[in-house]
Order: C-alpha cells, then sequence, then structure tokens
C-alpha cells in the first residue's frame, strides 16, 4: 500500500538559508501532521492542515511556515535557518471524515543539517 | 492538558528475555486514542498499534502484547523473548478525538530498548 512520502529525506542546509520540505501524503487522505524530533528528543506536533486549511499549531517558530496544497500535498518552509533546526522532520497523514479512518503512518522523514 | 510518561530511560536485556515498556497518559478527554511506535537506529518511526479508549482488550500480535488499564491510565507493551532485532527507542503516543478520528499525537520522551546478544 502506498504510503507517506517525503523529500528530500536528507537536506544539509548553511545558517541563515532557507529550507523547503515536501509531504505526500497517503492517497485519499485529508489531513497532514508535521513534528520535529531533535537529537535524543521525542517527536514535537509543529503545525497540521485539514482540507487545506490549517487546523492546528503546535510550537512552530515564526520562522517556519507551511501549507497544503489542492492536491493535498503538503510543504514545510523554514527560513534563516539556525543551528538548532537540525532535527529528523517527519510528516503524517491521516483521513479524518466518519468512522471509517483509513491507518495512520508517517513518513520515513527529512533529515535536516544546518552547519 | 494532555501528557504521556514513559519513565524508563533506557532497558537493556539480553536476548530471550521478557520485558515490559510501561507508559502512563494523562487526558481529560474521554474519547482518546493510544499509540506505541518504534524507532530503529535507521530513525523511520514505525506504528506498532492504535487502541481507542473504549476497546480495553488486551492484544497480541506475535512476540509483543499491549495491556491497556484505564483505571490506572496505563498503556503498557511486552515484548516476549526479546530479539537483537527489537533494538530500538520505542514511544507511546496519545491523541484526542477530533471530527471523527484522531488528532495530533502527543508522544512520551522514549525508551531505548537494547537487546544483548
Amino acid at each position: 500500500a502506498a504510503g507517506v512520502i517525503q523529500s528530500p529525506r536528507h537536506l544539509i542546509k548553511e545558517k541563515r538559508e532557507t529550507a523547503t520540505l515536501k509531504c505526500y501524503p497517503i492517497p485519499r487522505h485529508d489531513t497532514v501532521y508535521w513534528y520535529q524530533q531533535g537529537p535524543g528528543q521525542d517527536p514535537q506536533f509543529l503545525i497540521s492542515f485539514y482540507e487545506k486549511m490549517q487546523s492546528d499549531k503546535g510550537s512552530i517558530p515564526d520562522r517556519f511556515s507551511a501549507q497544503q496544497f489542492s492536491d493535498y500535498h503538503s510543504e514545510l518552509n523554514m527560513s534563516s535557518l539556525e543551528l538548532g533546526d537540525s532535527a529528523l522532520y517527519f510528516c503524517a497523514s491521516s483521513f479524518i471524515g466518519g468512522a471509517d479512518f483509513l491507518s495512520e503512518g508517517f513518513g520515513q522523514g527529512t533529515r535536516l543539517t544546518v552547519v | 492538558a494532555q501528557k504521556v510518561t514513559q519513565a524508563q530511560t533506557e532497558i537493556s536485556v539480553v536476548e530471550k528475555e521478557d520485558v515490559t515498556l510501561d507508559c502512563v497518559y494523562e487526558t481529560r478527554d474521554t474519547t482518546y486514542y493510544l499509540f506505541w511506535y518504534k524507532q530503529p537506529p535507521s530513525g523511520e518511526l514505525v506504528f506498532l498499534i492504535r487502541r481507542n479508549s473504549f476497546d480495553e482488550q488486551n492484544e497480541i500480535s506475535g512476540r509483543y502484547s499491549w495491556n491497556f488499564q484505564k483505571s490506572t491510565s496505563s498503556f503498557n507493551f511486552t515484548i516476549t523473548a526479546s530479539q537483537v532485532v527489537d533494538s530500538a527507542v520505542y514511544f507511546c503516543a496519545l491523541s484526542d478525538f477530533l471530527r471523527g478520528g484522531y488528532n495530533k499525537l502527543i508522544f512520551g520522551a522514549g525508551t531505548r530498548l537494547a537487546v544483548h546478544p
């Protein structure tokens, strides 16, 4: 079965640069979640989108923005990168629309290294 | 506020031992979901189980079993006859119920399991 696809898998950027991470949800899923996992930490929720509208917001820095497009894929844009932004970024998707919601899953993650 | 506590930071066992990973959660919601994920050294999050708050039936899947007890707000995970390949970080997570499905996940700090030959 198709899973959540994230790209790129690895990304190296310099301080103050900009990075864009992409997430392609499981087909028919209408909700996308972004999480950030620092070294040795648990994943922390950043932001989510339902039907292309922001549905919830966590501890996402103002330097970060995200959106969900008409084909339901999502992009996380990070500007003025800092060393502390180095982390694994996960995307997850789900279908919220009734009792028959599909199983969830996480993408394989994007490992961002800021140097 | 929702919270998940995994008190065991690291566990070390020898192969074939049974091991139980503890998870205690806090929530004011009556409807919620609990999850376990495995994160091997390669970094991906592998979904193991989802349980909703109305289903307290214990579940067994091969060498894995889960014990959900609402009375103690616990959702413990047991690996029977552990193997080296079980070495990973295990996360317990909680989600409330939203629009007919689950919401964002609140993770515990994780338990690092090391299984030695």
